[in-house]
């Protein structure tokens, strides 16, 4: 059974760090681009960066360039976020979720997400 | 950056109903448009991908049609685990952006 469990959120002050961790089983880990997605309360989704399968690609939004570092290591089967600079609006629902070529990069598996509070 | 812009931001409907979702994208993505369905407090759920194929495990009252700038979900007749949010995401390029979101409440 595929699950991904997201750990680290939390309550932050404006302008601290935070690093998120997926934690990824039941499926070939290093097969799969893997992507974060983030939701603020009340909100739509938003798309935040994604990596591919051997950690050699890599895109992030542009609101999040430069203070929001994705990574993954396939010998522990996890994926991080690390977030730096963080605002107000960073306030969010972090989902990680796993994308593949044959769904078109559709995201088939999400985590139940982890929350960050950027708050004084 | 496409930009998705999905049409209407809400509606409401009744069991039964047919009801359809628009999403236009800012330029042509081709076929690499994904539909989801969320349920409050849950995560998404891949409905549809490229554009038209039924993720597995998907009921077929559920349909996507389009291609190049504008796509279409189609709900052929509501059922009561149908009331969520939908969303559509472009894949053809990063950013990958998600529409706004279409909520279908009950009428």
């Amino acid at each position: 059974e595929v699950q991904l469990v997201e750990s680290g959120g939390g309550l932050v002050q404006p302008g601290g760090s935070l690093r998120l961790s997926c934690a990824a089983s039941g499926f070939t880990f290093s097969n799969y681009e893997m992507n974060w997605v983030r939701q603020a309360p009340g909100k739509g989704l938003e798309w935040v960066s994604y990596i591919s399968g051997s950690g050699s690609t890599i895109y992030y939004a542009d609101s999040m360039k430069g203070r929001f570092t994705i990574s993954r290591d396939n010998s522990k089967n996890s994926l991080y976020l690390q977030l730096t600079s963080l605002r107000a609006e960073d306030t969010a629902v972090y989902y990680c979720s796993r994308a593949y070529s044959t769904t078109w990069y559709g995201l088939d598996y999400w985590g139940q997400g982890t929350p960050v509070t950027v708050s004084s | 950056d496409i930009q998705m812009t999905q049409s209407p931001s809400s509606l409401s409907a009744s069991v039964g109903d047919r009801v359809t979702i628009t999403c236009r994208a800012g330029q042509s993505i081709d076929n690499f448009l994904i539909w989801y369905q969320q349920k409050p407090g849950k995560p998404p759920k891949l409905l549809i991908y490229a554009a038209s194929t039924l993720q597995s495990g998907v009921p077929s009252r559920f349909s996507g049609s389009g291609s190049g700038t504008d796509f279409i979900l189609t709900i052929s007749s509501l059922q009561p685990e149908d009331f969520a949010t939908y969303f559509c995401q472009q894949t053809y390029s990063a950013p990958r952006t998600f529409g706004g979101g279409t909520k279908v409440e009950i009428k």
